[in-house]
């Protein structure tokens, strides 16, 4: 019964190099969802995700960010030249449906710094 | 887009104390969910609730959809209850928006032994 898996756990990297976080969903769900936390804020919406389409990405910052979720294998969330105003834990939670019934489960995210 | 706000931002409990945490949101929402983010950062699902009312051991929850609040009942609190409580609604926006989760601020518990 394995929930929503998410690596690496910490990410550290330099300005400038590129950071790459997987998401994998839970068995049978097809939707996927990004969500930021920056210090001492909340959880904010990046992107929503199905299997080879982005469905939503008005939360996506217009430069340097990216997100992939192929027909095999994980989602991927990019970010090219990174900026220690990166730096946050990142969610990825999925969903087995789309709209009213879609309970999304999270897993236990991505915390990412920038040096 | 929609507005949630939560009450308290902080509360202080002794062990064994029960406690009341409030969602309000601005406009009607087909999904709301309350989360528990312990020390570790972790986020953990307490409640699916866009309406009634549920309960799981000491926590119940209910959704109150028309008035557009969901409240959140911690009885007997325990120290392993401590951290960030979370509530989020699904924004009901229309079209393709379905998947956005918008969060309010937390209510920050802390329950000493």
């Amino acid at each position: 019964n394995a929930g929503v898996m998410q690596n690496p756990r910490h990410l550290v990297r330099r300005r400038g190099q590129e950071a790459r976080l997987r998401c994998s969903p839970m068995k049978g769900h097809s939707h996927v969802y990004w969500y930021r936390q920056l210090p001492e804020e909340g959880l904010k919406f990046m992107v929503y995700l199905q299997k080879e389409n982005i469905i939503d990405e008005s939360g996506m910052p217009k430069e340097r960010f990216s997100a992939e979720f192929p027909k095999e294998g994980p989602s991927i969330l990019r970010i090219q030249q990174v900026v220690r105003g990166d730096s946050a834990a990142y969610f990825c939670a999925s969903s087995l449906t789309q709209g009213a019934r879609n309970e999304q489960f999270f897993g236990p995210g991505t915390r990412l710094t920038v040096l | 887009g929609i507005q949630v706000e939560q009450s308290p931002p902080d509360l202080i409990l002794q062990e064994g104390a029960n406690s009341t945490l409030r969602c309000n949101f601005s406009d009607s929402v087909n999904n709301l969910q309350w989360f528990h983010q312990n020390p570790w950062g972790q986020l953990i699902n307490l409640f699916y609730i866009p309406s009634g009312t549920k309960q799981n051991g000491r926590l119940s929850a209910t959704t109150v959809a028309t008035e557009r609040y969901s409240l959140l009942y911690i009885s007997s609190s325990q120290t392993t209850d401590s951290g960030v409580y979370f509530c989020a609604v699904l924004d009901n926006a229309g079209g393709t928006s379905y998947g956005k989760l918008t969060f309010g601020q937390g209510t920050i518990l802390t329950v000493h032994p």
